[in-house]
């Protein structure tokens, strides 16, 4: 089985501070990580995706993520946030070794910058 | 290119009617999925399709929920007898069938059961 847990429903930061948005996951085997962003009244874009390589992968609009499989994690991370990245954070695993092609989705985390 | 498209956009109905939604997913993908957004809550997946293949309709919540798809390309996602419990944003997303990649998602349709 696999699943997903954001943790924080809302994560607050003021323009120009680092910004973390945590993800853990859950898969019996190596796991395929994304992460999406939902801006009001659109679809879902994608971010970035860990799927093998290096631990550090790097993404749209100057976002990265590090995959730590000792934790379990794929936090989301930005050096220096902007007001503009304020959008509904979404991370998703799938498990390759399951057969499924179905990811499993997050709830979601709000991420809102402050000017 | 062109991305995903759906319609309509919006859509309000009575309970007990039903509603056709359309997904049109990028040319040459050959996976297309359906998943409810409602409120607060995350994703719900609904229906998988990949090429030819029998689709994958473990997430519909009940038989009032079908859809199809037909050549390989647009599907519709049918809801007969609406309930109030039926409304949310119901999303549609496309990938080619290579593992790993990512999905892309149309702007989806808000449907709203009176």
């Amino acid at each position: 089985a696999q699943s997903v847990a954001q943790p924080e429903d809302q994560v607050n930061v003021a323009e120009g501070n680092p910004l973390t948005v945590k993800c853990t996951y859950s898969v019996s085997g190596n796991p395929y990580l994304f992460w999406y962003v939902q801006y009001p009244n659109r679809g879902l874009q994608f971010l970035l995706k860990y799927i093998t390589g290096d631990n550090l992968v790097k993404g749209s609009y100057g976002f990265e993520a590090e995959f730590n499989k000792s934790q379990t994690s794929f936090h989301l991370k930005k050096p220096s946030a902007l007001v503009s990245d304020s959008a509904l954070y979404f991370c998703a695993v799938r498990d390759p070794s399951g057969g499924s092609y179905i990811p499993t989705f997050g709830r979601g985390t709000s991420l809102i910058v402050h000017p | 290119g062109a991305g995903v498209s759906q319609s309509p956009s919006n859509k309000v109905t009575e309970k007990g009617k039903d509603v056709e939604l359309r997904c049109d997913p990028i040319s040459g993908h050959t996976a297309l999925y359906w998943y409810r957004q409602s409120l607060g809550q995350g994703l719900e997946f609904l229906i998988y399709f990949q090429g030819n293949s029998a689709p994958d309709k473990s997430g519909l919540p009940s038989d009032r929920f079908s859809a199809e798809r037909t050549g390989g390309s647009v599907s519709t996602l049918t809801i007969q007898r609406t309930q109030q419990e039926d409304s949310a944003v119901y999303l549609c997303a496309s990938s080619l069938a290579i593992t790993g990649n990512e999905q892309f998602f149309g702007p989806g349709t808000r449907l709203t059961v009176l």
